[in-house]
């Protein structure tokens, strides 16, 4: 069956640029939606944004401002971007996607990675 | 946008069945059959358990079941089992096209 797995650095320093990638194995990255999500420590967990396999996105308006994300079909992985990162941007960062209908829900979910924010 | 309002905690002890509420607006939960749930256990990643309003996923039990009256959708755990304590989110598509999720209640099992 089909599996996500999150990658990239746990540390990021203020100001720069979050970068993390989702691989998905077991599947193709073809005709389904891909969402990236986070939790900060303790808290809820709050979607940052879609991508197509197309490459058409949506985004959260709170988040509209800082954050990419994209696709490479070839390498079947999708990727996020979050710019001017901030202590506030410390959080488990998951990657999933969505059910066959699009907005059915979010059946499969990686294990999610830590990404913390500090000098 | 707002996160949808879920109550911050319910309890129940085993066996007996509970309710939890996903409020939100016509732009959101009322206005779609987009509204989904989903388990986190402490450490690990939300599971989806019910999808597209009341559809149980292959493999998820029978003692989940969720419906929606207006902008409150509703989960319903029955019989419930001690591994049953976990946080509950649900989740809405919205009228801009994105997704928004509710603050999550914590079930205890007493």
């Amino acid at each position: 069956q089909v599996q996500l797995q999150e990658s990239g650095p746990g540390l990021v320093k203020p100001s720069e640029t979050l970068s993390l990638s989702c691989t998905v194995s077991g599947g193709s990255i073809s005709t389904y939606y891909w969402s990236w999500i986070r939790q900060p420590p303790g808290k809820g967990v709050e979607w940052i944004g879609y991508i197509y396999s197309s490459g058409s996105t949506n985004y959260n308006p709170s988040l509209k401002s800082r954050v990419t994300i994209s696709v490479d079909t070839s390498k079947n992985r999708f990727s996020l971007k979050l710019s001017s990162v901030a202590a506030s941007d410390t959080a488990v960062y998951y990657c999933a996607r969505h059910t066959r209908s699009g907005w059915g829900g979010l059946g499969v979910w990686g294990q999610g990675t830590l990404v913390t924010v500090s000098s | 946008q707002s996160a949808l309002t879920q109550p911050a905690s319910v309890s129940g002890s085993p066996g007996q069945s509970i309710t939890m509420s996903c409020t939100g607006t016509s732009s959101d939960v009322g206005g779609y059959n987009y509204v989904s749930w989903y388990q986190q256990h402490p450490g690990k990643a939300p599971k989806l358990i019910i999808s597209a309003v009341s559809d149980r996923p292959s493999g998820v039990s029978n003692r989940f079941s969720a419906s929606k009256s207006g902008n409150t959708a509703s989960l319903t755990i029955s019989g419930l089992q001690t591994e049953d304590e976990a946080d509950y989110y649900c989740l809405s598509y919205t009228s801009s096209g994105t997704l928004i999720f509710g603050g999550g209640t914590k079930l205890t099992v007493l």
